[in-house]
């Protein structure tokens, strides 16, 4: 099973300031790297898939990187709405599909 | 507009039954897969397996095989989540979500509302 380990835990950012999420897979997952956003009682958001393509719908402030065993999401310019809990994702080896444990982003 | 749409909350004793639903609309329900993904209070995402409604192919992860029951009706494009016994550490909050076919597609790109399942004697 691929391990995802998602740093840090949590990330205290100002509104407008840049945040910068990471995750590390336990073996290569090449580009088959999603990241969701989940807000508190709602279920999950797809933001990014292949690793650096945005969803629909999704604005230009976020933005993903990375292949293999690193990946980085950014939010740019964080606004109040992104306050939340982000997840990345591996759908490259199963079984099973694995999830990293989450980075909680608050209120500096 | 794509809506995966789940059964509603569900409040049951241990060693009860239970079958909760997600059905799709505004879609080809037998297009995709459905996946469903356990959230235990105050944690993260667990995948817990998929099925392909067009034929009924089923995977599990292997921390839930044999636990749960995943089935699809696709005439109604419904896929349903089942236990036979249910313990007190199946409460969670339980999502469907759909994922493209295709090696390298497998994300999650629309997720149903969740049901919370609460297990309690």
């Amino acid at each position: 099973e691929i391990v995802m380990t998602q740093s840090p835990a949590t990330l205290s950012v100002s509104p407008g300031e840049r945040a910068t999420l990471s995750c590390r897979a336990s073996q290569s997952v090449s580009s088959n790297l999603a990241w969701y956003q989940q807000k508190p009682g709602q279920a999950p958001r797809l933001l990014i898939y292949g690793a650096s393509t945005r969803a629909t719908g999704i604005p230009a402030r976020f933005s993903g990187s990375g292949s293999g065993t690193e990946f980085t999401l950014t939010i740019s310019s964080l606004q109040s709405e992104d306050f939340a809990v982000y997840y990345c994702h591996q759908y490259n080896n199963w079984p099973p599909w694995t999830f990293g444990q989450g980075t909680k982003v608050e209120i500096k | 507009e794509v809506q995966l749409v789940q059964s509603g909350a569900e409040v049951k004793k241990p060693g009860e039954s239970l079958r909760i639903s997600c059905k799709g609309s505004g879609y080809s329900f037998t297009s995709y897969w459905i996946n469903w993904v356990r959230q235990m209070p105050g944690k993260g995402l667990e995948w817990m397996g998929r099925i392909d409604p067009s034929d009924s192919y089923i995977n599990y992860s292997p921390s839930f095989q044999g636990h749960v029951t995943i089935s699809a009706d696709k005439s109604i494009s419904t896929a349903y989540l089942q236990w036979s016994s249910l313990k007190a550490s199946d409460t969670a909050m339980y999502y469907c979500a759909r994922a493209p076919r295709g090696d390298g597609y497998n994300y999650f790109d629309y997720w149903g509302q969740g049901t919370l399942v609460t297990v309690s004697s």
